[in-house]
């Protein structure tokens, strides 16, 4: 069963826009992963934050998770048209172990 | 570079017929891969799970002999879809975990292949 849950569900902003997605999870986790998919396409990894970890930030990305909350979100600055794609986040319960996937965030970068 | 390689990207076939999906690790051994199907706009839901050398670890509400994989060497693992029908129609997609590459418990995964069931 899927254990993520995003929103929103779809998100359209302007080029140089900042988009900042969520996604909320039920049971402890060891890791959490942010993926992203173009339509069509197979899944790209995006960043990996570790339960005692609270911020990590990856060139135009910056992601936070907040285990008391059993929450996370992804921002992405400055965003480009190139950034359009689907977003997802995937929780893992121990290192190296399956993910379960959110139910994605579709994003939309407008030029 | 890419990594998994998953083969053919887009099949159509009958209904009634099989057909064979292949992933591959190039240059890595993947001990372990993952199946997903995913349906149009929606999320990834895991099939299973193939062990090389062992049998796979289904999900629960997946049927095995439904969808038949092997993991025969470690670096090919293969999913069938037996007597295809339209509901299977669906995006199929693979992954490994390479334990010598990226971050602990990040996956690789292939592009994909579409099965459109006629």
């Amino acid at each position: 069963s899927q254990q993520g849950e995003e929103d929103p569900q779809a998100l359209s902003i302007q080029e140089g826009e900042n988009a900042t997605m969520n996604c909320s999870y039920k049971t402890s986790i060891n890791n959490l992963q942010w993926y992203r998919q173009n339509s069509g396409r197979g899944l790209v990894h995006l960043i990996l934050i570790r339960s005692n970890e609270r911020e990590k930030h990856s060139g135009r990305l910056r992601v936070t998770l907040d285990t008391s909350k059993k929450s996370s979100s992804l921002l992405i600055t400055a965003s480009r048209a190139a950034d359009t794609a689907s977003y997802f986040c995937a929780t893992s319960r121990t290192s190296g172990s399956r993910l379960t996937f959110g139910e994605g965030t579709q994003l939309t970068v407008n030029p | 570079g890419a990594v998994v390689s998953q083969h053919p990207s887009r099949v159509i076939c009958k209904s009634g017929t099989s057909v064979k999906i292949e992933c591959r690790s190039l240059d890595f051994q993947a001990t372990t891969m993952f199946w997903y199907r995913q349906f149009p706009k929606q999320s990834l839901m895991l099939m299973a799970t193939s062990n090389e050398g062992s049998k796979a670890t289904y999900e629960q509400g997946v049927e095995k002999d439904k969808f038949l994989i092997n993991h025969a060497s470690l670096t090919l693992s293969t999913l069938t879809v037996t007597s295809a029908h339209p509901e299977d129609s669906s995006f199929y997609i693979c992954s490994a975990i390479f334990p010598d590459r990226g971050e602990v418990g990040e996956l690789f995964f292939g592009e994909g292949s579409r099965l459109t069931v006629l």
